[in-house]
């Protein structure tokens, strides 16, 4: 089982809907939880963080936890055909540095 | 500007050859991360180190060789022993205190093999 895992896609929502990515972690341990964006050939850039259950919003981006059911996801509202790219789920265990991430889920928003 | 930079944008080796690649950052940031992307997967860690002198291995260490003299510098070297290098190479680096989980990326370096 990998540590980190999403579907790959493409998930493909029109203009202006709300897209839904997922990511499942395997270690009960894991304690901070990261969305990044990576456009073509370009490096990720940090979106989100969250280290608590619930949901944490900013801007038309929210990201919601559930460490019992050990799922981590973000929602995009009104979804822009800016936003197609590559989104990486990334998942710190407790007590290690280092930060493992998912193959990413590659996001089509079509005009 | 503050940020992270990597050098050069794409470079190429021949076989048996070792090349080194660039990581600069003027962030004043502790922590730095070495990743290897492959097409369709996802970053895995080449390389990391928490303070200057001192840095750990990855999950995918075997071929690679790294030094930290420098707090703004963590260059990569790829040696000949690392049979499949060709893949996209990206820098990271990490706040101190509690942000230190947040990662910042480099522009990345794109190696081909000849």
């Amino acid at each position: 089982q990998k540590e980190v895992e999403q579907n790959s896609g493409p998930l493909s929502v029109p203009e202006g809907a709300i897209a839904s990515l997922n990511c499942t972690y395997s270690d009960r341990g894991s304690q901070s939880f990261f969305w990044y964006r990576q456009y073509s050939g370009k490096s990720p850039e940090l979106i989100m963080s969250i280290y608590s259950n619930g949901d944490k919003e900013d801007g038309r981006f929210t990201a919601q936890l559930n460490k019992a059911s050990q799922y981590v996801s973000l929602l995009i509202r009104d979804s822009q055909p800016s936003d197609s790219a590559t989104y990486l789920c990334a998942v710190r265990i407790g007590g290690y540095q280092k930060v493992t991430f998912g193959t990413g889920t590659k996001l089509q928003v079509i005009p | 500007d503050g940020g992270i930079t990597q050098s050069p944008k794409y470079l190429f080796r021949k076989e048996g050859q070792n090349v080194t690649l660039s990581c600069e950052q003027n962030l004043n940031h502790d922590a730095m991360y070495w990743y290897r992307q492959d097409p369709g997967q996802g970053l895995r860690l080449i390389y990391y180190s928490q303070i200057v002198n001192d840095f750990q291995k990855g999950d995918i260490a075997e071929g690679y060789s790294v030094s930290r003299e420098k707090k703004e510098s963590f260059p990569l070297t790829v040696t000949s022993a690392q049979k499949n290098p060709t893949a996209f190479y990206l820098c990271a680096s990490s706040p101190p205190g509690q942000a230190q989980e947040t990662q910042y990326f480099g522009p990345g370096t794109r190696l081909l093999v000849l």
